[in-house]
């Protein structure tokens, strides 16, 4: 089973088109994160949310907005969408936000966005 | 928020060691130092974590000197799917870590 899973794997949309991302973790953690990659390999974390509650939001335009539904999956959903929002967006999850005792993030596999 | 130094990439050939060293000058009496390994078309994955001195696991070394200033991720006999990037994170929270520019690890032949 897949710890991390996120969908669709690739995203090809049109500029000004609105779509989701969706991530599911079963790993039974508390804490889910959106991170964005560019083209130049940075990771720059988006947003994290603790049990459903939002705890960062980084300088991130409002087109962005992440939905939790429940503590085991995180959406994020993209409106108006730009040429400079191509990326790969990467889900993950930790047990809880404490950086010890092995609480480590875990990854999905990453969506490639492509926004023509 | 401790900040950290590594190289942007370094070269080494199959079967050699590999050390990394990550600067952290600023790091807080509560960090830890974790680091994280990214293959190409993959979400990074942890590697290792530790406080202070010595940690090991299946996979790698960390070292990390009684001043905490810096430390040092070691590879040992690295092999060509070692390839990737290696990134050094400082933190108490997985909120409060950021992701640098990494250093990126080329084995070769």
């Amino acid at each position: 089973d897949t710890a991390v899973s996120q969908t669709p794997k690739y995203l090809v949309t049109q500029m000004g088109n609105d779509k989701s991302i969706k991530c599911e973790q079963n790993l039974g953690h508390d804490t889910m994160y959106w991170y964005k990659q560019d083209s130049k390999k940075f990771l720059k974390i988006m947003f994290s949310y603790n049990n459903k509650e939002l705890i960062i939001n980084e300088t991130v335009p409002n087109r962005f907005s992440p939905k939790s539904p429940d503590k085991a999956h995180l959406n994020l959903h993209i409106n108006s969408l730009e040429l400079g929002d191509s990326a790969v967006y990467f889900c993950a999850s930790s047990r809880g936000g404490l950086a010890g005792g092995q609480n480590t993030q875990y990854f999905g596999p990453g969506t490639r966005l492509t926004v023509l | 928020l401790a900040k950290t130094t590594q190289p942007i990439s370094m070269d080494s050939y199959e079967g050699q060691e590999v050390n990394i060293t990550c600067s952290h000058n600023n790091i807080a009496t509560n960090d830890y130092i974790t680091w994280y390994q990214q293959f190409p078309s993959q979400g990074p994955r942890f590697i290792i974590q530790g406080y202070k001195t010595k940690v090991t696991n299946e996979v790698a070394s960390l070292f990390i000197p009684a001043d905490r200033k810096s430390s040092t991720l070691s590879l040992p006999r690295v092999s060509l799917s070692d390839t990737a990037v290696y990134y050094c994170l400082v933190g108490d929270n997985n909120n409060d870590m950021r992701f640098g520019a990494g250093t990126r690890l080329t084995v070769k032949p």
